[in-house]
């Protein structure tokens, strides 16, 4: 089946500082989402990203999906950006099918 | 509200019992999925389902059992069969296949 890793597994920032999460998926996707996960475990859409770039706010994210990965970019971060980020890929040899990373540990500290 | 709504919040059980997790969307959306997740992990799949009266198996879904009678609803139970049921179950619906999936809150099922 397909491989989702996500990178790295923990990040801790001073708030205001900036990152980049990265997913590398082995095959080819119809679909890549990115969700933040909350401390209550609700899952936040981010960004519905099979291809291309998007942005909303300090949020951006850029999937090359010929060389099979995407990026998450967090600007001038806060503390309520704190919680795990999730990417998940609709795999093209399934159907209805949304398989997960394992996810970024992100601390954002004051 | 549109959304997904997921009930109980918190659950919790003695072991050998069955328990029903209630999940209903008023999106209109024809495909519906069970996610299981346990601390520190991702998310794997249990169930999913295209439309009503149909549903699949997904990569965990020995112990547990499904049923989409209405296009609103997909309840999940978690049979005594689950060898370890204690998770935070989560449930999503999407318009179709390839598109963005949206998911409720979740329910903590604990069982002792």
């Amino acid at each position: 089946g397909i491989q989702v890793e996500q990178s790295p597994p923990d990040l801790i920032l001073q708030e205001g500082a900036n990152s980049t999460l990265r997913c590398n998926f082995s095959d080819s996707v119809n679909n890549l989402q990115w969700f933040h996960q909350n401390p209550w475990g609700q899952l936040i859409n981010l960004f519905y990203i099979p291809s291309g770039t998007k942005q909303n706010g300090r949020l951006s994210a850029t999937t090359v999906a010929t060389e099979r990965y995407s990026l998450l970019y967090i600007s001038s971060s806060q503390t309520t950006d704190s919680g795990v980020y999730f990417c998940a890929v609709d795999w093209m040899d399934s159907s209805y099918k949304l398989i997960f990373g394992s996810g970024t540990r992100l601390l954002v500290r004051p | 509200d549109g959304g997904i709504t997921q009930s109980p919040k918190y659950l919790f059980r003695k072991e050998g019992q069955n328990v029903t997790l209630s999940c209903e969307q008023n999106l209109n959306h024809d495909a519906m999925y069970w996610y299981r997740q346990d601390p520190g992990q991702g998310l794997r799949l249990i169930y999913y389902s295209q439309i009503v009266n149909d549903f699949q198996k997904g990569d965990i879904a020995e112990g547990y059992s499904v049923s989409r009678e209405k296009k609103e609803s997909f309840p999940l139970t978690v049979t005594s069969a689950q060898k370890n049921p204690t998770a935070f179950y989560l449930c999503a619906s999407s318009v179709g296949q390839a598109v963005e999936a949206f998911f409720g809150q979740g329910t903590r099922l604990t069982v002792v």
